[in-house]
């Protein structure tokens, strides 16, 4: 069955950045676009962007260009997003996210990865 | 950006049928879908385009809408369905969520 699986929670200092992870399993990784959501804390969420696993390519909500760098590693399944020059504005659960195979749609969801920005 | 606006909560009692309202500031085509959040938990996919129900999904979850105006309905509503529901909408860059409706039950 398909599963993606994040990295753990991370405490950064304002400033620093982070690299999450998300690792995939269960279907062909290279053939479906996997996004990234942000959600603050009791907030509503956030598309960050996307990122194509066979070509590379990625899709940034204008919001976060400059913020966010998405990577893939095909050879592991597994994707990556970097958050870069962090504020306490970017402390929230980001999730990694798999389209629905029949039509649009976050289909599969990781269970997300809390980033804490304090010093 | 398209703003999805939902009601913040609603209270049903259980083995009522509720209606979860989603109205977009600009017209989404059927680019429209619903997700469940129980706190903690990730989100869960519940109806894509509209009206289509996601693998697994119990069919008492059903939508409807069209142009701006979107509806969630469960028939009938359950103890487990406590929960927030956004929507979401894909036809307008960048995809955008609702502020969600958190499902109270009396």
């Amino acid at each position: 069955q398909v599963n993606l699986q994040q990295s753990g929670a991370a405490l950064v200092k304002p400033g620093a950045s982070v690299k999450m992870s998300c690792k995939t399993s269960g279907y062909p990784f290279t053939g479906y676009w996997v996004s990234w959501v942000k959600q603050s804390l009791g907030e509503s969420l956030e598309w960050i962007g996307e990122i194509y696993p066979n070509s590379g390519t990625p899709n940034f909500n204008e919001k976060f260009k400059g913020k966010a760098t998405l990577t893939v590693d095909k050879s592991t399944s597994t994707a990556y997003m970097e958050l870069s020059r962090l504020t306490s504005e970017d402390s929230a659960i980001y999730y990694c996210s798999r389209r629905n195979s029949r039509g649009p749609g976050f289909a599969f969801w990781g269970q997300g990865t809390l980033v804490t920005v304090s010093s | 950006d398209t703003l999805l606006t939902q009601s913040p909560t609603l209270a049903v009692s259980p083995g009522e049928r509720v209606s979860i309202s989603c109205r977009a500031s600009e017209g989404v085509s059927s680019y429209m879908h619903w997700y469940q959040q129980k706190p903690g938990q990730r989100p869960k996919f519940l109806i894509y385009e509209v009206s289509n129900l996601a693998s697994g999904v119990s069919a008492r979850f059903s939508g409807s809408g069209s142009g701006t105006d979107f509806t969630l309905t469960i028939d009938p509503v359950g103890a487990d369905d406590t929960a927030t529901y956004f929507c979401q909408q894909s036809w307008n860059d960048p995809r955008t969520f609702g502020g969600g409706t958190k499902l109270e039950l009396k």
